[in-house]
């Protein structure tokens, strides 16, 4: 079956610092999908992409389709401590039987003052 | 417009028992999707229902069981609860392109 993989697992950074996490399929998809969730909650959709090279700003997240539908990246630029949590990239492809959302495993990110 | 709804918020739950979990979709989603997600683990795929059928279901045992009523809302049932099923599940409903995540249902079992 269709598979995520996102790096990096985790993240330690200063306040301040720019952020970029990535996620790569072994196959193609139509659209890509960036989630945070926070401690107890559930994730918050950040960015939605559909076109292949689509490149996505929302205030300081900026996301890219890859060229390739394989990837997908995300950047945060300036972190704040409020970006802490965790991340995940989420893939869907409608041609196939699965139409369901498949998740990254997550890129847990800190941020310290 | 409303957002995705669980419930119930907690549920305690003691070995062997069953639990139900409840999640009502967006209004005009059709899609909705269950996911397990344990303590500091990600996202395990659990089902999905489309127009009232299942569509796909992850790799979980047979005990994991739901349904998705006319309303387009949907129940997961846990039969023979292990210790193992605690965790936070997550219900998602979704639109052709954008999934949407409820509050979740945190279920400990003792």
């Amino acid at each position: 079956g269709q598979q995520l993989n996102q790096s990096p697992q985790s993240m330690f950074i200063q306040e301040g610092e720019d952020v970029s996490m990535n996620c790569t399929s072994s196959s193609i998809f139509n659209t890509w999908l960036w989630y945070k969730q926070e401690p107890g909650e559930g994730p918050v959709l950040l960015i939605a992409l559909y076109k292949a090279g689509e490149l996505t700003s929302n205030g300081r997240l900026t996301a890219q389709f890859g060229i390739t539908r394989k990837d997908s990246f995300l950047n945060i630029s300036a972190s704040i401590p409020s970006d802490v949590g965790i991340y995940f990239c989420a893939g869907r492809n409608y041609g196939g039987s699965q139409g369901n959302l498949i998740f990254g495993k997550g890129t847990k990110l800190s941020v310290k003052p | 417009e409303a957002g995705v709804t669980q419930s119930p918020t907690h549920l305690i739950k003691t070995r062997g028992q069953q639990a139900t979990l409840r999640c009502s979709p967006i209004s005009g989603h059709t899609s909705v999707y269950w996911y397990q997600q344990a303590l500091g683990l990600g996202l395990q795929f659990l089902l999905w229902y489309d127009e009232g059928e299942e569509r796909n279901r992850g790799n979980f045992p047979p005990r994991f069981s739901g349904r998705q009523f006319p309303n387009y809302s949907s129940e997961l049932n846990v039969n023979a609860l292990e210790l193992e099923d605690s965790a936070l599940y997550l219900c998602a409903s979704s639109s052709s392109f954008q999934g949407f995540f409820g509050p979740g249902t945190r279920l400990t079992v003792t």
